[in-house]
């Protein structure tokens, strides 16, 4: 069965700090991989996501992550976090014979000024 | 830019009553969900639409829930007997008609409270 953990329910980072947010996944075959923002009081927001190709795969707001196969891990990073940064964070994976996302379980990231 | 519009925002009921959920995809997508979010756990998908027909459910998507796509542009979810454990966030997503790889945009949700 598929499955996606966020290991932190929270991180906390200084504005201008590098931030990292941590996702592993289980699935049989080939991940689809997703980062998603939800901001209070609002949907789900794509930031990227990881089909193939290059492991390094940039987003939205400056956000990229790293795709790697030997670890099962799809970390989100940004080199320097904004105060404006600071949301929900959700890591999906899907697979190549379904486009049904499973997700992980959220990490909050607070941007302190 | 597009978006997926939900309405209404909120929605409280008394148990066992019907509600419908309505989603707005974005006008040139072909495919629709419906996920949901309990308080505090994580996103889950409750079932996938194409063409007129479920392509896709959970265990989650019972006969209490049904989709429907009543014209060209409403997709609806239907709770037919609310229970208190059906309180949760409804998301409606939808995507182009390309791969399973195209990227599904959400709504931004209806918060549904059962009494």
């Amino acid at each position: 069965a598929q499955s996606v953990a966020q290991p932190e329910d929270q991180v906390n980072v200084a504005e201008g700090n590098p931030l990292t947010v941590k996702c592993t996944y289980s699935v049989s075959g080939n991940p689809y991989l997703f980062w998603y923002v939800q901001y209070p009081n609002r949907g789900l927001q794509f930031l990227l996501k990881y089909i193939t190709g290059d492991n390094l795969v940039k987003g939205s707001y400056g956000f990229e992550a790293e795709f790697n196969k030997s670890q099962t891990s799809f970390h989100l990073k940004k080199p320097s976090a904004l105060v404006s940064d600071s949301a929900l964070y959700f890591c999906a994976v899907s697979r190549h014979n379904t486009d049904k996302l499973i997700f992980g379980t959220g990490t909050r990231l607070q941007v302190f000024p | 830019e597009p978006e997926v519009t939900q309405t209404p925002s909120h929605q409280v009921t008394q148990m066992g009553q019907e509600v419908i959920l309505r989603c707005v995809p974005i006008s040139n997508h072909l495919y629709f969900y419906w996920y949901r979010q309990i308080l505090g756990q994580k996103v889950e998908f409750l079932v996938s639409f194409y063409n007129n027909e479920i392509s896709e459910k959970s265990e989650i998507f019972d006969d209490q829930f049904s989709v429907e796509r009543p014209d060209g542009s409403n997709f609806t979810l239907k709770i037919r007997s609310t229970k208190l454990e059906d309180s949760a966030m409804y998301f409606c997503a939808s995507r182009t008609g390309g791969p399973f790889t195209d990227t599904q945009y959400f709504g931004p949700g209806t918060r549904l409270t059962v009494l």
